[in-house]
């Protein structure tokens, strides 16, 4: 089984519109986040999750909306998509209060937008 | 949290063991020395932490010098498959760690 699974793996999609992004986790982690990896290929945190609540909320536009429903799952939904946008997220997992300094992270998801 | 410096690239020969130096001279006491791969078009993949004394996995080995400054990662027999980009990352927590540009490592056959 999957530890970290992301859908859809790779997304094409055009500027403007609405597109969500997926993330499961069955490692039964308390925390989960958002990575965002851009074409320079820096990973930036977005997004961290522990229990349901928003813990971190770095920079980001407001286009950008996780959502938590239980703490398996983290989405990230992007409105009015934009050019920039275009690189690869990942979503990852860990235990809060551990210092084992793990995180799981999933394959990604490739946002392609034109 | 403390910033690191690590080479762009390196190259290693199949079979020997590849040393993937790290300066962290801003380190502060409290802070652990995190390493993370990404193998290419993979999500990172966690390989060792440590504080102050060396640590070895099953993966890699990690050495700390002894005024925490410097790192140093440890592959003992580098494969083909250890070619990837290696992270090196200093933070107070498991949570939220920043990724910087880390080593491009090539194993070359």
């Amino acid at each position: 089984d999957t530890a970290v699974s992301q859908t859809p793996k790779y997304l094409v999609t055009q500027m403007g519109n609405d597109k969500s992004i997926k993330c499961e986790q069955n490692l039964g982690h308390d925390t989960m986040y958002w990575y965002k990896q851009d074409s320079k290929k820096f990973l930036k945190i977005m997004f961290s999750y522990n229990n349901k609540e928003l813990i971190i909320n770095e920079t980001v536009p407001n286009r950008f909306s996780p959502k938590s429903p239980d703490k398996a799952h983290l989405n990230l939904h992007i409105n009015s998509l934009e050019l920039g946008d275009s690189a690869v997220y990942f979503c990852a997992s860990s235990q809060f209060l551990g210092q084992t300094g793990e995180l799981f992270f999933g394959e990604g998801s490739r946002l392609t937008v034109l | 949290d403390a910033k690191t410096t690590q080479p762009t690239s390196m190259d290693c020969a199949e079979g020997r063991a590849a040393n993937l130096p790290c300066n962290h001279s801003t380190i502060s006491g409290n802070e652990y020395v995190y390493w993370y791969r990404q193998i290419h078009s993979q999500g990172p993949q966690y390989i060792i932490h440590g504080l102050k004394n060396n640590e070895t996995n099953e993966m890699a080995s990690l050495i700390i010098t002894e005024d925490r400054k410097s790192s140093t990662l440890i592959l003992p027999h580098a494969t083909l498959r250890d070619t990837a980009v290696y992270y090196c990352i200093v933070r107070t927590g498991a949570n939220n760690l920043f990724f910087g540009t880390g080593t491009r490592l090539t194993v070359i056959p």
